[in-house]
């Protein structure tokens, strides 16, 4: 086990709603990152942050927004839910740093409808 | 622009046999490379990592990489299958000294190994 925790471990929501996945990073980790992954593909980069402050973003539009708390704890939240934004959302957590390998948790599957 | 390419959808491999998974990649300067393996319904779990040094990386459950600059490749292997090792594998990459740990992951190969 990683020691990263990931919630809910499902959900199904409607086309248009919103969506908050959360996420406990492994003890002593100070960064945070969020991926999706949809079906058959590789996980895909969404944000990362570090010291509670947003340090990189992928390609993914403003409705999709996170939160870092002072216990690194994190939240990834999505509005205006969309039938694509069906996938496996992952958290992973390390330390500052490329060469730090990342600790992903078992992750959250969205389905929309 | 960056990416990392498994050419491979699928390896199958018979039990005791040994085992190759490939991947290339194309990003500039030196990056750092990764292996990760995914099991059903599971995340991702951290195999290997090549940072600097030895080409042949020695990883868990195992596992080895070996990294080769002038081909870009950073292929697993590993001597010799269990049955246990069937799973999806992701080679990924991350640019070094970049204050965002953006990791680049590959599409994936399945791997199948039988009895």
């Amino acid at each position: 086990e990683t020691g990263v925790t990931q919630s809910p471990t499902h959900l199904i929501k409607t086309r248009g709603q919103q969506v908050t996945l959360r996420c406990s990073s492994q003890s002593g980790h100070n960064t945070v990152s969020w991926y999706q992954q949809a079906l058959g593909q590789g996980p895909q980069f969404i944000f990362q942050y570090y010291r509670e402050e947003e340090n990189g973003r992928g390609n993914f539009p403003p409705r999709f927004s996170g939160l870092q708390f002072p216990n690194y704890s994190s939240e990834l939240n999505v509005n205006a839910l969309e039938l694509d934004d069906s996938a496996l959302y992952l958290c992973a957590s390390s330390l500052m740093g490329g060469s730090a390998e990342a600790f992903f948790g078992q992750g959250t599957r969205l389905t929309v409808v | 622009a960056q990416s990392v390419a498994q050419p491979e959808d699928q390896v199958n491999v018979a039990e005791g046999n040994p085992l190759t998974v490939k991947c290339t990649y194309s990003v500039s300067g030196n990056p750092y490379l990764f292996w990760y393996v995914q099991y059903p319904n599971r995340g991702l779990q951290f195999l290997l990592k090549y940072i600097t040094g030895d080409n042949l990386v020695k990883g868990s459950y195992g596992f080895e990489a070996e990294f080769n600059k002038s081909q870009t490749s950073f292929h697993l292997k590993k001597p010799s299958a269990l049955v246990s090792d069937s799973a999806l594998y992701f080679c990924a990459v991350r640019k070094p000294y970049s204050s965002a740990s953006k990791i680049i992951f590959g599409s994936g190969t399945r791997l199948s190994i039988r009895p």
